[in-house]
């Protein structure tokens, strides 16, 4: 069955940067593309970016445009995504996501990493 | 791109019908047919029920059904069930592999 396995819990400081991986099984990866997805506490869920895991062309949000890579590594069929000078702001469970070879749907989704940043 | 706008609250009482709506603009859900709802229970994976505006994949009972009209579209579950509460999200895909969620809704069954 699909699976999305990510990596876990991290605590920041302002400033830093974070790096969430997001390992893909139960499918042959480089057939679908991958999301990223981010939901604040009590939030609703936020788009990030896309990236194409056969060619790693990538689409970020434009209010993350600068601060946000995502990269694929094929061998190891894992996905990863770094953000970059976090603030409060960017606390939020960050949700990697399957896109369907179209490229036009959001199918199945990683359990999510949660990311906190505080002083 | 700003958020499609859900109701951030809906209730019903075992066996009635609710009904949730996603309103975007042109850019998005009047554009396109690939909208796609998630219910998302707490601390829990979202869940794909619908996509492409009214199909169910596999296992997601016919209770759930998808409907669009202009740049509304719009979930409706009927028969509720205990487990349908949950919080429930529509998404639009909004063009060269961008997308666009809404902010969400709480269903609560009474």
């Amino acid at each position: 069955q699909v699976q999305l396995a990510q990596s876990g819990a991290e605590v920041k400081k302002p400033g830093a940067s974070v790096k969430v991986s997001c390992k893909a099984s139960g499918y042959i990866f480089t057939s679908y593309h991958i999301s990223w997805v981010r939901q604040a506490p009590g939030q609703g869920l936020e788009w990030m970016g896309w990236i194409s895991t056969y060619n790693g062309n990538t689409n970020y949000a434009q209010n993350l445009q600068g601060r946000v890579t995502m990269t694929t590594d094929t061998s190891t069929s894992t996905a990863y995504m770094e953000l970059r000078s976090l603030s409060s702001d960017d606390t939020a469970v960050y949700h990697c996501a399957r896109v369907d070879p179209t490229g036009d749907l959001i199918d199945y989704w990683g359990h999510g990493t949660l990311v906190i940043v505080s002083s | 791109q700003s958020a499609l706008t859900q109701p951030r609250s809906v209730s019903g009482s075992p066996g009635q019908s609710v009904t949730i709506s996603c309103t975007g603009t042109s850019s998005d859900v009047g554009s396109y047919n690939y909208v796609s709802w998630y219910h998302q229970h707490p601390g829990k994976a979202p869940k794909l029920i619908i996509y492409d505006v009214t199909k169910r994949p596999s296992g997601v009972p016919d209770r759930f059904s998808g409907s669009k009209s202009g740049n509304t579209a719009s979930l409706t579950i009927s028969g509720l069930q205990a487990d349908d509460e949950a919080d429930y999200y529509c998404c639009s895909y909004a063009g060269i592999y961008t997308w666009v969620f809404g902010g969400g809704t709480k269903l609560t069954v009474l």
